[in-house]
This record gives structure tokens, sequence and C-alpha cells, in this order.
């Protein structure tokens, strides 16, 4: 039950766009189109922005978008916006019939 | 709307036992698949187990043996028996729904803290 991968820290200014990336393997984001994306700001419960690679929950903002290649699931943050900064998590599927292993989250600061 | 409400945590020492509850409201517990996932203090997300629809339920391997979810649906709630408690079990505990068929995680409780240590 290995952790995905995820860059520590991701920095921009408000209007830029950045992608955070995750990466596992053939077992979980490689093997199944069942990554999904979570915001959290502190203190707070994370929040569904992403489910099943690139499709956006009622309510969330179209500046969120999800894609995969292969075995690395991306999700890019369009209009980079202060209320933006959070702790971002990947999850995926995994053959162990386990619904969610989770990456170690992103810290996103905008500057 | 719905809302997930976990209570039950608290300081408990090593060894020692706690039961954490999360009661539904707006949908029914038993017609969705109900995990736990925790964070400890600075740390990332850990799903920690899972109920089906089924009643198969599944661990990860650092709680494995230790910790048994269930659910009460008269209660509409969802529980999590947590035995033989560590100091690494220290954290705050999410209940989280995910729709049948599904693997994400669409509606968070608050989060209840436990707290292990002597």
């Amino acid at each position: 039950q290995s952790a995905l991968t995820q860059p520590a820290s991701v920095s921009a200014s408000p209007g830029q766009s950045i992608t955070l990336s995750c990466t596992g393997t053939s077992s979980d984001v490689g093997g199944y189109n069942y990554v999904s994306w979570y915001q959290q700001h502190p203190g707070k419960a994370p929040k569904l922005i992403i489910y099943d690679v690139n499709n956006r929950p009622s309510g969330v903002s179209n500046r969120f978008s999800g894609s995969k290649s292969g075995s690395t699931a991306s999700l890019t943050i369009s209009v980079l916006q202060a209320e933006d900064e959070a702790d971002y998590y990947c999850s995926s599927y995994t053959n162990l019939k386990i619904p969610g292993v989770f990456g170690a989250g992103t810290k996103v600061t905008v500057l | 709307e719905v809302q997930l409400v976990e209570s039950g945590g608290g300081l408990v020492q090593p060894g020692g036992s706690l039961r954490l509850s999360c009661v539904a409201s707006e949908f029914t517990v038993s017609r969705y698949s109900m995990s736990w996932v925790r964070q400890a203090p600075g740390k990332g997300l850990e799903w920690v187990s899972v109920i089906y629809v089924s009643g198969s339920t599944y661990y990860a391997d650092s709680v494995k043996g230790r910790f048994i979810i269930s659910r009460d649906n008269s209660k509409n709630t969802l529980y999590l028996q947590m035995n033989s408690l560590r100091a690494e079990d220290t954290a705050v505990y999410y209940c989280a729904r995910s729709v049948p068929a599904s693997y994400f995680f669409d509606f968070w409780g608050q989060g209840t803290l436990v707290t292990v240590s002597s």
C-alpha cells in the first residue's frame, strides 16, 4: 500500500497556471481511471475537486482540471487565485480493492 | 444537506482502545461505501478502512488486526473500533463517503482527534 508520489510544494503568482503531478504504478494510477484530487485548507476537512481522472463535482471551479498519462496523473489550476493556497492530495483505486491510496500531498503557495 | 459528524476521539494510553462514531444525515450509510481516513499532525492523508455496501471490509496494513469497521443501519452510523493503540495512531480521523462502484470520497466529516500518549 505505497503512497503515490507528489511534489512537496509548488508556488506561483496570481493569474498563473500550475500543474501538480501524482505518480503511481500500474497497480494504481496506471491501471485504472479512478484518480481523484482533494483540496485541503488548514484545519479543514479535505474537499473533492476532481474524480475519475478528469471530472469536476458540481460547484467546483472550472479552473481545476485533471488528466492522466500512463502512471502519472496531473491536476492543473489555471488563473491561480489567493484562495487556491492549500494542500492538494491525489488518490487512486488500487488492485488491492482499497478505494484510495493517497499521495503525500503538495502545498500550493500563491505568491 | 449531506452531513457526516464524527465523535469519540480523545486522549488514550498506548495499548488502550477507543471507538469512533460517524453519524450520517440526509443519506443512508448502508447504501454507500464508507471509509475512515486519518491524518497525523502535520502529515498527509492515510486511508484506514472501508466497508462496502455488501458488508465487505478492508483495512490498511498499518491497522489490520487492531481496528474494526462496522455500521449500525438502524442508527445510520459508521464506527471504528480501535484496539491496541500505538503512538503512531495519533491523528485526526475522518469518515468519508463513496458512491457505490466509485472510488472517490465525495463527502467528508469534520474529523475527530485521537491522541495516543502516556
